[in-house]
């Protein structure tokens, strides 16, 4: 069945530092793929997305480029904030699907002043 | 606009007990979702609905029960409480895809309830 899986935490930076957190996945056809951010006591929020192949999705500083050759969709950021420390969630949505997401186990990120 | 709540925020059970949460949404979403978060396993869906009185099972439903009696509302509930059931607990709500294989609408998730079973 469909999959994600991604580098597991926790990832420790120092203020400024760069930032990449693996994803790979498994799926039939060509997936959606997406990135959500947890923050601390709070619910999920997509970060960022890409639907088709060699897709570049960006926000907030971050970005993921959709490599269906490797399947992957690796998140990275040039220079990371003590306010990005949070939990990152890579995740698919299979074509066709109804609107079902499928979660990696997530990544926390801690980042020290 | 609030967007998803739920209610409560945090709950003790004993082996056995029943109970209900409550997940509410404000933006006039079709779709409503419930996951369970575990560590070292991600969120994975217990339950959906894509319309008001429509349910749907996810990924692991055994145990749970839904309702989507208003659109606006989408009940979880647990019969018999077991320890494998502790966890925390997310609502989510969506726009229906608008067709296409390749849309997507975006998934507002609630703050989260926190379950202890003893």
């Amino acid at each position: 069945g469909d999959s994600v899986t991604q580098m597991e935490g926790p990832v420790t930076l120092s203020e400024e530092a760069f930032l990449t957190i693996n994803c790979t996945y498994t799926a039939t056809g060509y997936p959606s793929l997406f990135w959500y951010v947890q923050y601390p006591g709070e619910g999920l929020q997509l970060l960022l997305k890409a639907t088709k192949a060699d897709d570049k999705g960006s926000n907030k500083g971050f970005e993921a480029t959709y490599r269906k050759e490797t399947t992957s969709f690796h998140l990275e950021k040039g220079s990371v904030q003590v306010s990005d420390s949070a939990v990152y969630f890579c995740a698919l949505r299979r074509r066709g699907a109804t609107n079902k997401l499928i979660f990696g186990t997530g990544t926390l990120l801690a980042v020290q002043p | 606009n609030a967007g998803v709540t739920q209610t409560p925020k945090f709950r003790v059970l004993k082996t056995g007990q029943s109970m209900t949460l409550l997940c509410a949404q404000d933006m006039n979403h079709e779709y409503m979702y419930w996951y369970r978060q575990d560590p070292g396993m991600g969120l994975r869906l217990i339950h959906y609905s894509v319309g008001e009185g429509t349910t749907a099972k996810g990924e692991v439903p055994d145990g749970y029960n839904v309702s989507r009696l208003k659109k606006q509302n989408f009940l979880l509930g647990l019969e018999s409480a077991a320890p494998s059931q502790t966890s925390v607990y997310f609502c989510a709500s969506s726009y229906s895809t608008s067709g296409g294989t390749s849309s997507y609408n975006e998934q507002f998730f609630g703050p989260g309830t926190r379950l202890t079973v003893l």
